[in-house]
């Protein structure tokens, strides 16, 4: 069964430091999200992305945060100058075209800003 | 921001017994509803869904009410296994036509008792 598939695991960084997080979403889909949760909150949304762009993005969503979707396959998160209010699982997803399609997940990146 | 409520942060449930986890929403503008389960360091797993022009889905042993007046719907579990004890997530997004973001509920945690 296909599913969306995101590396690293997990990331330790230093405050300040830029880090990248990867995601694979499934074949055929055409719309890609990025959310967030941090530890005992509830997951959030920070930004969709469809043909080559942003569609929307959250308040979450400053100008420290980027998406690219450099190549056919893979969809990427940037965080500029992390600080240590981003340490969160991080979580990619992607749905299909069409009414009504479910966004399915990836399993997540555990980032930690020290 | 509340749009989407759980009320109950836990539930524990005989096994063999009905689940039933609860959900609330606050935005009328809110017409596709989803139910995500969630395992500790994992990703939401898409469970079950439901249009607004529906007021019940069915899938094996999982059932969606939706009560529109109300704007609560429910997800019953019917029986319930020990593999369902994990984390539930009512999401919500308004416009069917792909790319809307999902808004969270804070989730409840359902714990089978064997």
């Amino acid at each position: 069964e296909p599913e969306v598939t995101q590396t690293p695991s997990h990331q330790v960084t230093q405050m300040g430091q830029e880090v990248i997080l990867r995601c694979v979403p499934i074949s055929n889909h055409l719309y890609f999200y990025w959310y967030r949760q941090i530890l005992g909150q509830k997951v959030e949304f920070l930004v969709s992305f469809y043909n080559n762009e942003i569609s929307e993005k959250s308040e979450i969503f400053d100008d420290q945060f980027s998406v690219e979707r450099p190549d056919g396959s893979n969809f990427t998160l940037k965080i500029r100058s992390t600080k240590l209010e981003d340490s969160a699982m991080y979580f990619c997803a992607s749905s299909g075209s069409g009414s009504g399609e479910t966004q399915y997940f990836g399993p997540g990146t555990r980032l930690l800003v020290l | 921001d509340q749009q989407v409520k759980q009320n109950s942060p836990s539930l524990s449930v005989q096994e063999g017994r009905i689940s039933i986890l609860n959900c609330d929403y606050t935005n009328s503008m809110f017409d596709y509803f989803l139910w995500y389960k969630k395992y500790p360091a994992e990703g939401p797993t898409f469970l079950i869904s439901i249009s607004s022009i529906k007021d019940k889905n069915e899938d094996g042993r999982f059932t969606v009410f939706l009560n529109k007046s109300a704007k609560h719907l429910s997800l019953h579990i019917v029986p319930s296994q020990p593999g369902d004890s994990a984390v539930y997530f009512c999401a919500a997004s308004a416009g069917q036509w792909g790319n809307e973001k999902l808004t969270f509920g804070t989730g409840t945690r359902l714990t089978i008792i064997p």
